[in-house]
């Protein structure tokens, strides 16, 4: 199975920051990642595709990169409803395996 | 505007099968190039993907739970399924049904998902 580690696993930041969330895999896994947002209670929510395509809807402030190995998430000036857990998922082969998780906490 | 939702026992008692199913509307479960997933998530934990299936019956299953998890379609009804046997405590999650995007016929993530039902595996 492909191994997704998010660092860091928690990141305090305050409203207007601007933040990144790395995901590393532990093989090649090409483009095939995507990354969702999940609030308490709720199912996740699609933000990024192929590594770096915005979902329709999705807040322009949100942007990912990467290829290979190395991504990230970033979002240019935090919102009061970023505050929230985020996932990154890769789809290059089965299973599809979730990173653990970063939690953003409001500073 | 597609809807997933989730329905069967939220309590099964240990060593006995899970049986949810998905309920798709606002569209055909056939129709467009999609894949239909289950996932998982424990109270307070983690994301974990359990298997997923093209209307044409083919399937991909997480070798953790291989031997013990069956996904099936029903086109006519714009339904699928989950069954998870020998259930034990660890099966103790927020189960969601999914459907997944492709993007150059690649499945690319899940743009849609349901609300999810808890199952709770306990005597």
């Amino acid at each position: 199975d492909i191994q997704l580690t998010q660092s860091p696993s928690f990141l305090s930041a305050s409203v207007g920051d601007r933040v990144t969330i790395t995901c590393r895999a532990s093989q090649d896994i090409s483009s095939y990642l995507a990354w969702y947002q999940q609030k308490p209670g709720k199912a996740p929510k699609l933000l990024i595709y192929a590594a770096s395509t915005l979902q329709s809807g999705v807040p322009s402030r949100f942007s990912g990169s990467g290829s290979g190995t190395e991504f990230t998430l970033t979002i240019s000036s935090l919102q009061p409803e970023d505050f929230t857990t985020y996932y990154c998922q890769q789809l290059n082969s089965y299973p599809r395996t979730f990173g653990q998780g970063t939690k953003l906490e409001i500073k | 505007q597609v809807q997933l939702q989730e329905s069967g026992p939220g309590l099964v008692k240990p060593s006995l099968t899970l049986s949810l199913t998905c309920t798709v509307s606002g569209g055909s479960i056939s129709s467009g190039s999609y894949c239909w997933s289950w996932i998982r998530q424990p109270a307070g934990k983690g994301l974990e993907w359990i298997g997923r299936i093209y209307t044409s019956g083919s399937t991909n299953y997480n070798p953790s739970l291989k031997s013990r998890v069956t996904i099936s379609v029903d086109t006519s009804k714009n339904q699928f399924s989950l069954k998870l046997s020998s259930v034990t405590a660890a099966d103790t999650a927020i189960y969601y049904c999914a459907r997944s995007l492709y993007y150059y016929d690649s499945e690319a993530g899940v743009d849609y998902w349901g609300q999810g039902t808890l199952v709770t595996v306990s005597s």
